[in-house]
């Protein structure tokens, strides 16, 4: 079964500053697709980014960057001038290419921006 | 807001008793999830439906039971409510067609058994 870690349960970093989130899995699979959610204080879940295994390119979205390393089955998402807005819990996870369309979820990193 | 629609938001209720909590997926999305988020065990897969039928199951009690209606709209049903049950249950749901397509979670239905 595909496992998650995030070896980070907290953070803390000024606001204006640029911080990365680390993110391990374990699969035999070649072809998947990873995922970064934020959980802010109201407990939504919201997509972040996503990842796929198949494409070598570092999926980007404004300040939201991931540095997957395919080989070394690490995700790691790189915030960049960080905001207030941007304090929650941050939640990597898994899904499969085949079979089930689950998303295996790791145990979360409690990001603190102070301004 | 994702589009998917989960009641109630929060609900109180006595060991022993017997609950049921709606979602409503995105329109157009045929996927609807069930996931748990508690403290101890963090955020677990508990079910999939796919256009009414199931698809994949994953760490659900016996004494949970869910189902998706044609309109689309999934239900999850706990009973014999214990102590441990209390979590955030999230509703989610995806597009058809093509694996890997995000998923969209609602914002939760908070049970606090007591």
């Amino acid at each position: 079964a595909q496992t998650v870690t995030q070896s980070q349960p907290e953070m803390s970093v000024q606001e204006a500053e640029t911080v990365t989130l680390s993110c391990t899995y374990d699969t035999s699979e070649s072809n998947y697709y990873l995922f970064w959610y934020k959980q802010p204080p109201s407990r939504q879940m919201i997509l972040v980014i996503r990842q796929e295994a198949y494409k070598q390119q570092n999926a980007t979205e404004n300040r939201f960057s991931v540095n997957f390393q395919k080989a070394a089955k690490s995700f790691s998402l790189k915030i960049s001038d960080s905001q207030l807005g941007d304090t929650a819990m941050y939640f990597c996870a898994f899904m499969s290419h085949q079979g089930a369309q689950k998303l295996v979820f790791g145990q979360g990193t409690r990001l603190t921006i102070n301004p | 807001d994702s589009g998917v629609t989960q009641t109630p938001k929060h609900l109180i209720t006595a060991t022993g008793q017997r609950v049921t909590l709606r979602c409503s997926p995105r329109s157009g999305d045929l996927s609807v999830y069930w996931y748990q988020q508690s403290l101890d065990q963090g955020l677990q897969f508990l079910i999939q439906y796919y256009n009414g039928e199931e698809r994949a199951k994953g760490n659900i009690l016996e004494r949970f039971s869910a189902q998706q209606f044609p309109d689309l709209h999934s239900e999850l049903n706990l009973s014999s409510l214990e102590l441990g049950d209390s979590a955030l249950y999230f509703c989610a749901s995806s597009a058809p067609g093509a694996p890997g397509n995000t998923i969209y979670f609602g914002e939760g239905s908070w049970l606090t058994v007591v």
